[in-house]
């Protein structure tokens, strides 16, 4: 099955500067490449995520990056601000058009310090 | 839209009790529902999937006897702890999937605080 792996496992950076999270994936067929953000006792919520066709995506301060060559998958957050801080989790599926489970990366703790 | 609501959120029982965990879609008709099991600060991990009106799928690992998944109707779908001992201690999350967002976007309830004296 697919694994999925993910570092580093906890990252400080200052407000307003860069972070950087990266995941590699194992199952080439895998085409979906979802990010989470989890706060303390809440549920995931999806802030982006990215689809094999495509390279690069971005929303605002968020942008992911995909090479498929290399299986591996990064998640970049630039000019931090402190509600930044929570876990990201990356995750990988295979998109068949229906719904398809997830594997989920081991996590990664972002604290954004003033 | 897509809300997905959970019930209870949180919940202690004695060893040897049953305790059932509600999932519900809200606003849209979740064809099919995820059910994560995820321990202090530590990833997700997928307990079984289920479809409307079929047999849930369980991941390697999970027991299906002790973790009794019911998807009766594409709003809803129950997790049931059966016999439940400390080591089942957890925070348990569903996700469902289906009319609402993208296709393949899953929508997560706020998770079920378990734990097991």
């Amino acid at each position: 099955g697919e694994n999925v792996e993910q570092h580093p496992s906890t990252l400080s950076v200052q407000e307003g500067d860069s972070a950087v999270i990266k995941c590699t994936y194992s199952d080439s067929a895998s085409n979906y490449f979802p990010w989470y953000k989890q706060e303390l006792g809440k549920r995931p919520q999806l802030i982006i995520d990215i689809r094999s066709n495509v390279g690069e995506k971005k929303d605002q301060r968020i942008a992911v990056t995909l090479n498929k060559t290399a299986k591996h998958f990064s998640l970049h957050i630039t000019e931090t601000q402190p509600e930044d801080s929570a876990v990201y989790f990356c995750a990988a599926s295979i998109d068949t058009g229906t719904a398809s489970k997830l594997t989920f990366g081991t996590g990664t703790r972002l604290q954004v310090t003033l | 839209g897509a809300v997905v609501s959970q019930h209870p959120s949180r919940v202690i029982c004695k060893s040897g009790t049953s305790v059932k965990i509600e999932c519900r879609s809200l606003d849209f008709q979740a064809t099919t529902m995820f059910w994560y099991r995820q321990f202090p600060k530590k990833s997700l991990m997928l307990m079984a999937t289920s479809n409307e009106g079929s047999k849930a799928t369980y991941e390697q690992g999970v027991e299906k006897d002790k973790f009794l998944i019911n998807h009766a109707s594409l709003t809803l779908s129950t997790l049931t702890v059966t016999s439940a001992h400390p080591e089942d201690s957890s925070f348990y999350i569903c996700s469902a999937s289906g009319t609402s967002g993208r296709y393949n976007e899953q929508f997560f309830g706020p998770g079920t605080r378990l734990t097991v004296l």
